[in-house]
This record gives structure tokens, sequence and C-alpha cells, in this order.
């Protein structure tokens, strides 16, 4: 079984402070991890993946995260936010014999104030 | 816009009732996903279908069955609706089936049932 879990439900940040949105898996298989984005009122949109290689994933609107298989965690950041990056962040994983399945974690509402 | 579109956008019914929630996959990919978000669960992976047959099959309740037709497009058919049932459903899909694949989501089916 596979299981995630984000470490805040909320994250309340400065325009253009760091963030660091965190999160930790559980699985007895190789995983895939994926951070996705929901805006309000929106379906989910794919910020970035880590399938194998470098453990250092670049994705979209300059969000990166780093996987760390030793701490079981893909922890998200972003050097310096914007208010437009306000929503709702999901940790997610796949892999082993669950096909296309995801598993999300509960989400992180971050909000970024002026 | 992710390409998968999704209808209806609201749906209010009563308890007892049964209603159907349509997915229009991106052009081009062959396997289509159903979650659920509520605020108690979280978002729950329900169903996977691959070019007209289940892939893999998660936390989807008897009362609740889908399909994917030859065109591609599904169908999440919900029945005897309880209170619980009421939350946001989204169809995602991806090119293929295997959980390396990036998976679009659509902007999702809000259903409340009073």
């Amino acid at each position: 079984a596979q299981s995630v879990t984000q470490l805040d439900s909320q994250v309340p940040v400065f325009e253009e402070a760091p963030v660091e949105l965190r999160c930790n898996y559980s699985s007895s298989v190789s995983v895939y991890l994926f951070w996705y984005v929901q805006y309000p009122n929106q379906g989910l949109q794919l910020l970035l993946k880590y399938l194998s290689g470098s453990t250092l994933v670049k994705g979209i609107n300059g969000f990166e995260a780093e996987f760390n298989k030793s701490q079981t965690s893909f922890h998200l950041r972003k050097p310096s936010v914007h208010i437009s990056d306000t929503a709702e962040y999901f940790c997610a994983v796949g892999g082993g014999t669950s096909y296309g399945k995801l598993t999300f974690g509960q989400g992180t509402i971050l909000t970024v104030h002026p | 816009d992710s390409g998968v579109t999704q209808t209806p956008k609201h749906l209010i019914t009563a308890t007892g009732q049964r209603v159907t929630l349509r997915c229009s996959p991106r052009s081009g990919d062959l396997s289509v996903y159903w979650y659920q978000q509520s605020l108690d669960q979280g978002l729950q992976f329900l169903i996977q279908y691959y070019n007209g047959e289940e892939r893999a099959k998660g936390n989807i309740l008897e009362r609740f069955s889908a399909q994917q037709f030859p065109d591609l497009h599904s169908e999440l058919n919900l029945s005897s609706l309880e209170l619980g049932d009421s939350a946001l459903y989204f169809c995602a899909s991806s090119v293929v089936a295997g959980s390396t694949d990036t998976q679009y989501f659509g902007p999702g089916t809000r259903l409340t049932v009073l």
C-alpha cells in the first residue's frame, strides 16, 4: 500500500519570500512522485514529477522539488513566491502494481500575502 | 485548459436519486480516471479505464459504476445517492495506462445531494 502525508495543512507566506511545502510518502515498491496545484474552482494541474534520475526536479512557475529516498520525502520549494501562487498544492505517489492510480496527500493551502 | 471536459459543472439532486457524470478525455488519450474530492476524505481514486476496459479499481462504492465507450468518453453513474456522496468528482486522462504518465485533470463536476 502507498500513502502520502503532507505535513502542513496551511502555509501563509509573504510575497517574494521563499516557501517549502513538505511531503512524505510511504511505499513498499518503486515510486513515482508528483506535485499538483489546484487554483480555486479549477481542476488539478501538474507542477512537476519525479520518475527516476536526478533527484532535483524542476517544474513550471519556478517550482522545484527534491526526492530524498532515505527520508522518503519529496518537498516542494520556490525561492520567491507571488500572489498568484496562492492555491492548494497536492503531493501524490504512483507506481508499483497500481497502474495509473495516484494516491494523494490531504493538500496544503498556500496563501501569499502582499 | 487541460483539454479534458466534464459535464455538467454542477449537479444538485436528492437522496435516493441516480445521476450520470460525463467525461471527454484529451484527444489521443486512451486512459480515463475518476477521482472523488471531499472535505473529509480528500482526493480519492475511484476507477481507471484504458481503451474501453477497466484497468484499476480504488475506493469505489458498489452503488457507483463507470464505463468507457468506443469513442473513449467515460461516464460515472452514481445511484441511491446519500448525503455523503456530495463531493467534487474529477475526471483525468492520460495517453497510456502506466503510472509514469502525466494525468490531465478536468474542471470537475460538483455534486450536491440534498
